[in-house]
């Protein structure tokens, strides 16, 4: 059983829409959760950080991490065909960023 | 863009072969991070160097190295190519030792093993 697990998609959802993603979790000394965008033939880029449970939000994007379930989201508000992208969610240990587990991602597709 | 920059952009290597990855990390991160993407997979983590010193290792053989310089800049090498080793090599450039730092991707290189 892998570490992180992600819902695997595709979605595909109309502009505008509210997309929600979500992954869970195994390891019990995670505590530093984060989810990456990847655009085709591109690396990760880092869209949302947080640590342990709580919601974190930041524009169209909200991360919430429930540690008593081991459930970790992004929503995503009023999607932009820009917004079509691999989601990947990931989680680590502890300080060390470089060493994360990562989700196998969510493929998203927002149709104008 | 991240600063961090990697080269090649696309590999084509046989079985059996030696390949070489270079990754530049951005200026003044201490920690490089390596990662394996195959096709339909998030990145698996291959192995950290920390002040060009390994500092921690996934589950990954051997014939996985890896060297880092003084310039910011590392190396992957794979040696005894397998067809499995083909996939997008991604290298993570980080500070240690900041708090809630954060790791920054390059853009990939794309290896195909034959």
């Amino acid at each position: 059983q892998k570490e992180v697990e992600q819902d695997p998609g595709p979605l595909s959802v109309p502009e505008g829409a509210i997309v929600s993603l979500n992954c869970t979790y195994s390891n019990s000394a995670f505590q530093y959760f984060m989810w990456y965008r990847q655009y085709s033939r591109k690396g990760p880029e880092l869209l949302m950080y947080t640590y342990s449970s709580g919601n974190k939000e930041d524009g169209r994007f909200t991360a919430q991490v429930d540690k008593s379930s081991k459930y970790i989201s992004l929503f995503i508000r009023d999607s932009q065909p820009s917004d079509s992208a691999t989601y990947l969610c990931a989680a680590r240990a502890d300080t060390n960023a470089g060493k994360s587990t990562f989700g196998d991602g969510t493929t998203l597709t927002v149709k104008p | 863009e991240t600063g961090v920059t990697q080269s090649p952009t696309h590999l084509i290597k046989t079985r059996g072969q030696q390949v070489t990855l270079r990754c530049s990390s951005q200026s003044g991160h201490n920690t490089v991070s390596w990662y394996q993407q195959a096709l339909g997979q998030g990145p698996q983590f291959i192995f950290q160097y920390y002040r060009e010193e390994e500092n921690g290792r996934g589950n990954f053989p051997p014939r996985f190295s890896g060297l880092q310089f003084p310039n910011y800049s590392s190396e992957l090498n794979v040696n005894a190519l397998e067809l499995d080793d083909s996939a997008l090599y991604l290298c993570a450039s980080s500070h240690e030792g900041l708090a809630e730092e954060t790791q920054y991707f390059g853009p990939g290189t794309r290896l195909l093993v034959l």
